[in-house]
């Protein structure tokens, strides 16, 4: 029962630039931070962003993260095939007080 | 470094219950919020639960009134017992400590997960 919406998928070339949404409304996206996950098949999620745009020690800067009202975006240059894995988007939902994560969206490197 | 080791998965018919543990080290549980994460087979992730510092505990409402989230301070170990399966349940269950900050959290480190598979 997500409650954040994401593409299924993404694909672009290697080298190239994807970016995947998160939709949400006033009491997630809109109220509070938003974090991205990646997590490869068979594997944990792994936190990405955390705070809308702070990239944890560790994670290239060719990871980004933006928001502008009840919608959040990441983005990835220089893609490269490593890159290929599912990713969240995750945030606390003031109203329901729950931590919704969004439905996924498959990254793919033509 | 932080550590999560989650372990107590397995096969349980419907209706049974399970708990499940989460050994932790590097930090301490006590001191952090701690959730649970579930992902049913080829879905997305479900946040189930968290125990905040203070204790207080929230649940989604898919598991609210089965599940119990509760940790263990001496043995530095997360639990989740889960009471009144359901098929719905089968999924890897996850562990992860929470980072908090602008007033909400999320969960930062992640244990490898433990396998629930509830069937007849």
């Amino acid at each position: 029962q997500s409650v954040l919406t994401q593409p299924p998928s993404v694909s672009a070339a290697p080298g190239q630039k994807v970016t995947v949404s998160c939709s949400g409304n006033s009491s997630n996206v809109g109220h509070n931070y938003v974090s991205w996950y990646q997590q490869f098949p068979g594997t944990a999620p792994k936190l990405l962003i955390s705070d809308n745009n702070r990239r944890p020690s560790g994670i290239p800067d060719r990871f980004s993260g933006s928001k502008s009202g009840t919608s959040a975006t990441l983005g990835i240059t220089g893609l490269q095939t490593g890159d290929e894995a599912d990713y969240y988007c995750g945030t606390w939902d003031s109203s329901l007080n729950v931590y919704v994560f969004g439905t996924g969206t498959k990254v793919s490197v033509l | 470094e932080v550590q999560l080791v989650e372990s107590g998965g397995g096969l349980v018919q419907p209706g049974g219950s399970l708990r499940l543990s989460c050994a932790a080290s590097g930090f301490s549980v006590s001191g952090n919020y701690m959730s649970w994460v579930r992902q049913a087979p080829g879905k997305g992730l479900e946040w189930i639960s968290i125990i905040y510092v203070a204790g207080f505990t929230y649940y989604a409402d898919s598991v609210k009134g089965r599940f119990t989230v509760s940790r263990h301070n001496s043995e530095n170990t997360l639990y989740l017992q889960m009471n009144s399966l359901r098929l719905e349940d089968t999924a890897v269950y996850y562990c992860a400590r929470d980072s908090c900050g602008g007033g909400s959290c999320y969960p930062s480190s992640w244990g490898q997960g433990t396998l629930v598979t509830v069937s007849s």
